[in-house]
C-alpha cells in the first residue's frame, strides 16, 4: 500500500464548478500535511496546510481527519489558472525532522 | 522570489557522461537540504537526504555510488548523476530548508528542477 493515495484523475470541470479531492495516508503517527500544487514540467509550490481544525485561504479549504486518516482539498468557484496537478504531501518525522512523501498528485482541467 | 535555485535547467547529453546538478539557497543557510526524482505521471520520491560537513543520507534503492551528493557549505548542495544511462533520464528537484530564518514559514522551498535526458 502506498504511503499517501490520491485519486490520479483527470477531474475535467467547467469554470465556477466546485471540485474536491480526497488523499488517504497509511502512517497515524504522521506529523502534519500539505496541499501542493505542480504544474506541469514545474516544481511543486505549496499551496496550503492542513490543520485538525480545517482552514481556508480563499476559494480553497482544507480539511484533516486524523481518525480517518484522510486528507481533503475544496476548491470553489474554479478558475482556469486553477489547472494543474494537486499534490497530497504528509510529513512523517516527529522532533522538527522534515521528511516529506508525496502522493503522485491529482490532475485537474479547468474548462470554458 | 525565488529562494531556491537550481542549475542547469534542461540537460541532454550521451550515455555515460556524468551530469552534476547545482542547488543554491539563497537569502538562507540551509543545513539540509533534499534531492527528489520525478518520472512522468509519477510522484515526486524522496533520493537522498544532504547534510551540510556530512554524509548523505540515502533512501532504500537509491546506489550512493551512482549518485554522488556533496553539501560543502550551507547554500550549495551538488548532485551527481555519474555514468548516466537513459534509465537515469528524469526530473530531478531540490528543496532546502529555513529552520529559523524568515522563510521557515514552508516546510520546504524547491528548486526549479532540472529535466534530464540522457541519449
Amino acid at each position: 500500500r502506498k504511503e499517501v493515495e490520491q485519486d490520479p484523475g483527470p477531474f475535467n470541470v467547467p469554470e465556477g464548478a466546485t471540485v474536491a479531492f480526497n488523499c488517504t495516508y497509511s502512517n497515524s503517527a504522521s506529523q502534519s500535511f500539505f496541499w501542493y500544487r505542480q504544474d506541469c514540467r514545474k516544481e511543486p509550490k505549496l499551496l496550503m496546510s492542513v490543520y485538525s481544525s480545517g482552514n481556508e485561504d480563499g476559494r480553497f479549504t482544507a480539511q484533516l481527519n486524523r481518525a480517518s486518516q484522510y486528507i481533503s482539498l475544496l476548491i470553489r468557484d474554479s478558475k482556469l489558472s486553477d489547472s494543474a496537478t494537486y499534490l497530497c504531501v504528509v510529513n512523517n518525522q516527529a522532533g522538527g525532522g522534515n521528511k516529506l512523501t508525496f502522493g503522485t498528485g491529482t490532475q485537474l482541467k479547468v474548462e470554458l | 522570489g525565488a529562494v531556491v535555485s537550481q542549475h542547469p535547467s534542461w540537460v541532454i547529453c550521451k550515455s555515460g557522461t556524468s551530469v552534476k546538478i547545482e542547488c543554491r539557497s539563497l537569502d538562507f543557510q540551509a543545513t539540509t537540504m533534499f534531492w527528489y526524482r520525478q518520472f512522468p505521471k509519477q510522484s515526486l520520491m524522496l533520493m537522498a537526504t544532504s547534510n551540510e560537513g556530512s554524509k548523505a543520507t540515502y533512501e532504500q534503492g537509491v546506489e550512493k555510488d551512482k549518485f554522488l551528493i556533496n553539501h560543502a557549505s550551507l547554500t550549495l548542495s551538488t548532485l551527481t548523476v555519474t555514468s548516466a544511462h537513459p534509465e537515469d533520464s528524469s526530473f530531478y528537484i531540490c528543496s532546502a530548508r529555513d529552520f529559523e530564518g524568515i522563510y521557515s514559514n514552508q516546510p520546504q522551498h524547491f528548486g526549479d528542477g532540472t529535466r534530464l535526458s540522457i541519449l
